[in-house]
C-alpha cells in the first residue's frame, strides 16, 4: 500500500498570512498514463471532508484561488495564500493512483 | 445540485451485521463509479471501497476483504455497503462518496451515518 505523509500535523496561523502543508508518498504517484493522481481536502469542525485541488494542482468547481497545489512524482505541497477563518480545519492528502486509495494523516490549521 | 444521503447507520453487537444505503440525486448516478469511506472518532480518513459505475469492478481495503460488500442499483440510484461480522474497530461515521474515475477523485461526500460496535 502507498503510504502518506503530511508535514506538520499541526500548523497555527495569524489570518491573512500564508500557509503551507507538505505531503510525500512511499512511493512514486505517477500511474501508467502518465497522470498523478494526488488530490487534496479540507474538512471543516463537523462537517464531510470537500475536495480542493486534483492532480496536484487543479482547484475544483468553487475553491478560492488563495488554494494552491504543486508538486511531483513523491512530493506535493498545498498552500494558502493568505488564510482566512473560514480554512480552519483538518487538510488530507489522498491518492488515487492505485487501490487501495489511501490518505494522510491530516493536518489541523488553526488560527494562533 | 449533487445530494448523497447515506442511512442504516446504528448501534450493533461484535459479530453483527449492518447494511449501509445512500441514496443519490442530482447526477446521472449510472455513469458515474462510487465509494464509502470511514473516519473512526478523532481520526482520519480510511478509504473502505469502491464500484464501477456498472458495478463490474469492485475494489475493497484488506481492513473489511471478506466481510464487506459493495453493491449498487442504477434503477434506484442507491448504493449500499453491506458490513457482517462486525468488529469493535468498525466503528466510524461512514460516507458514501462520489467518484469521478478520470480524476481518480471523491469530488462529493454524504454527511455521513454513524456505526458503533459494541457489547
Amino acid at each position: 500500500d502507498i503510504v502518506m505523509t503530511q508535514t506538520p500535523l499541526s500548523s497555527p496561523v495569524t489570518l491573512g498570512q500564508p500557509a503551507s502543508i507538505s505531503c510525500r508518498s512511499s512511493q512514486s504517484l505517477v500511474h501508467s498514463d502518465g497522470n498523478t493522481y494526488l488530490s487534496w481536502l479540507q474538512q471543516r469542525p463537523g462537517q464531510p471532508p470537500r475536495l480542493l485541488i486534483h492532480k496536484i494542482s487543479y482547484r475544483f468547481s468553487g475553491v478560492p484561488d488563495r488554494f494552491s497545489g504543486s508538486g511531483a512524482g513523491t512530493d506535493f505541497t498545498l498552500k494558502i495564500s493568505r488564510v482566512e477563518g473560514e480554512d480552519v480545519g483538518i487538510y488530507y492528502c489522498m491518492q488515487g493512483t492505485q487501490f487501495p486509495w489511501t490518505f494522510g494523516q491530516g493536518t489541523r490549521v488553526e488560527v494562533k | 445540485e449533487v445530494q448523497l444521503l447515506e442511512s442504516g447507520g446504528g448501534s450493533v453487537q461484535p459479530g453483527g451485521s449492518l447494511r449501509l444505503s445512500c441514496a443519490a440525486s442530482g447526477f446521472n448516478f449510472r455513469i458515474y463509479g462510487m465509494s464509502w469511506v470511514r473516519q473512526a472518532p478523532g481520526k482520519g480518513l480510511e478509504w473502505v471501497s469502491t464500484i464501477s459505475d456498472t458495478a463490474e469492478n469492485t475494489h475493497y481495503a484488506d481492513s473489511v476483504q471478506g466481510r464487506f460488500t459493495i453493491s449498487r442499483d442504477n434503477s434506484k440510484n442507491n448504493v449500499y455497503l453491506e458490513m457482517n461480522s462486525l468488529r469493535a474497530d468498525d466503528t466510524a461515521v461512514y460516507y458514501c462518496a462520489k467518484i469521478l474515475w478520470s480524476s481518480r477523485i471523491i469530488d462529493y461526500w454524504g454527511q455521513g451515518t454513524l456505526v458503533t460496535v459494541s457489547s
